[in-house]
């Protein structure tokens, strides 16, 4: 079964280095999203991209934090200086089609970063 | 946006079957009901999607009334290994999923 890869599994950084986490998406996927956790609490989402730009976004996702897809097959999630707010497992997802009628996200095993 | 109401927790025991029930109130005409199941440090994972009435797959029945204010995610036979969160989504056409609390299921032997 096609499954989104995520990498790294874990992720230290110290607050203010910039970290990029990485994502392939399901090929045939047109949808990408990034969503995350903080542990104990919720899935909180950050951003849906499609056809290279933002479709939308969350107010976490502030200026700190940039998405871009530099290939045909990576999708990847930048934060430029991290904060300790920002230790939380992040989640990449991706869909076939839009959100709408009976679509569905398919997630990765996550990347959980840890700010010190 | 349609929001969702669903119990915090619950227990059951192996063998039982498990009913969670989520309220949606506003859920507009268009909208599908979707159930995920989330594992400690594991994405969610999609269990079942339904618009109406009842959808059965492999792993869960979602019982939808006919005024689609509320559904039930039916487990039959929970084993251990379905400890989990569950998660009940409204998908409000053109918004993003939002996740709620979930109920958090636990399985006792």
């Amino acid at each position: 079964e096609p499954e989104v890869t995520q990498t790294p599994s874990h992720q230290v950084t110290q607050m203010g280095q910039e970290v990029i986490l990485r994502c392939v998406p399901i090929s045939n996927h047109l949808y990408f999203y990034w969503y995350r956790q903080i542990l104990g609490q919720k899935v909180e989402f950050l951003v849906s991209f499609y056809n290279n730009e933002i479709s939308e976004k969350s107010e976490i996702f502030d200026d700190q934090f940039s998405v871009e897809r530099p290939d045909g097959s990576n999708f990847t999630l930048k934060i430029r200086s991290t904060k300790l707010e920002d230790s939380a497992m992040y989640f990449c997802a991706s869909s076939e089609a839009g959100l709408g009628l009976d679509e569905k996200l398919f997630f990765g095993s996550g990347t959980q970063l840890s700010v010190l | 946006l349609a929001k969702t109401t669903q119990p915090i927790s619950m227990d059951s025991y192996e063998g039982q079957e498990v009913n969670i029930t989520c309220s949606h109130n506003n859920i507009a005409t268009n909208d599908y009901i979707t159930w995920y199941q989330q594992f400690p440090s594991q994405g969610p994972r999609f269990i079942i999607q339904g618009y109406k009435t009842k959808v059965t797959n492999e792993v869960a029945s979602l019982f939808i009334p006919a005024d689609r204010k509320s559904s039930t995610l039916s487990l039959p036979r929970v084993s251990l290994s379905d400890t989990a969160v569950y998660y009940c989504l409204v998908d409000n056409y053109g918004q993003n999923f939002v996740f709620g609390p979930g109920t958090r299921l636990s399985v006792l032997p």
